[in-house]
């Protein structure tokens, strides 16, 4: 079974001051991982996923993560944040594409002026 | 990516009754999956819809309290039956696109059950 820990339930953090959001997971097979934002009263939307390759994964709005096999992480960083990135950011797991997906707990980022 | 209509988008509801949440997909997807995001929580699965089948529950959810339809490749409904307020929750609904990489949600039904 594969679990995920998102150590930070909540993260304050002063406009332009650069944010790490830490994601743990654990799994006995190889896996895929995503991270999903969640603005405000609304859904979730995919912010950037790891599938193989490059361990390095950007978003378009500034976001990146990069997968750590040793470490088993994939903690999401950004040097740089704004106003309009408060949110929660769920980190997830699966070893299927479409099966056995499993959400962390969920860290809300807040960005103050 | 595929875009998903929900609605309704949020909805008051007294305890006892139920309420059928609705699920379009702009494409065909074979899959489509039900979550419940309870207050400060993270996404806990439902259900898988199959179209042409019964839908697929998981561990603590039954098809009385959660029954679900799936009459065509695009659209599927979530019913909460007999609400309590325990059921107040955001459910959301998710398709995988057609390369299989990541779900894509709606936007989610805020459910309060007075």
């Amino acid at each position: 079974a594969q679990s995920v820990t998102q150590l930070d339930s909540q993260v304050p953090v002063f406009e332009e001051a650069p944010v790490e959001l830490r994601c743990n997971y654990s799994s006995s097979v190889s896996v895929y991982l995503f991270w999903y934002v969640q603005y405000p009263n609304q859904g979730l939307q995919l912010l950037l996923k790891y599938l193989s390759g490059s361990t390095l994964v950007e978003s378009i709005n500034g976001f990146e993560a990069e997968f750590n096999k040793s470490q088993t992480s994939f903690h999401l960083r950004k040097p740089s944040v704004h106003i309009s990135d408060t949110a929660e950011y769920f980190c997830a797991v699966t070893n299927n594409y479409g099966q056995n997906f499993v959400f962390g707990p969920g860290t809300r980022l807040s960005v103050l002026p | 990516s595929a875009v998903i209509s929900q609605k309704p988008s949020r909805d008051i509801c007294q305890r006892g009754t139920s309420l059928t949440i609705q699920c379009q997909v702009d494409s065909q997807v074979t899959m489509m999956f039900w979550y419940r995001q309870q207050p400060g929580q993270s996404l806990t699965l439902i259900a898988t819809a199959n179209q042409g089948s019964e839908a697929t529950y998981e561990s603590g959810f039954v098809i009385d309290k959660f029954p679900i339809s799936r009459p065509n490749l695009t659209f599927s409904t979530l019913t909460v039956s007999n609400m309590s307020p325990e059921d107040s929750s955001i459910y959301l609904c998710s398709v995988l696109p057609p390369d299989g990489v990541g779900y894509t949600f709606g936007s989610g039904t805020r459910l309060t059950v007075v």
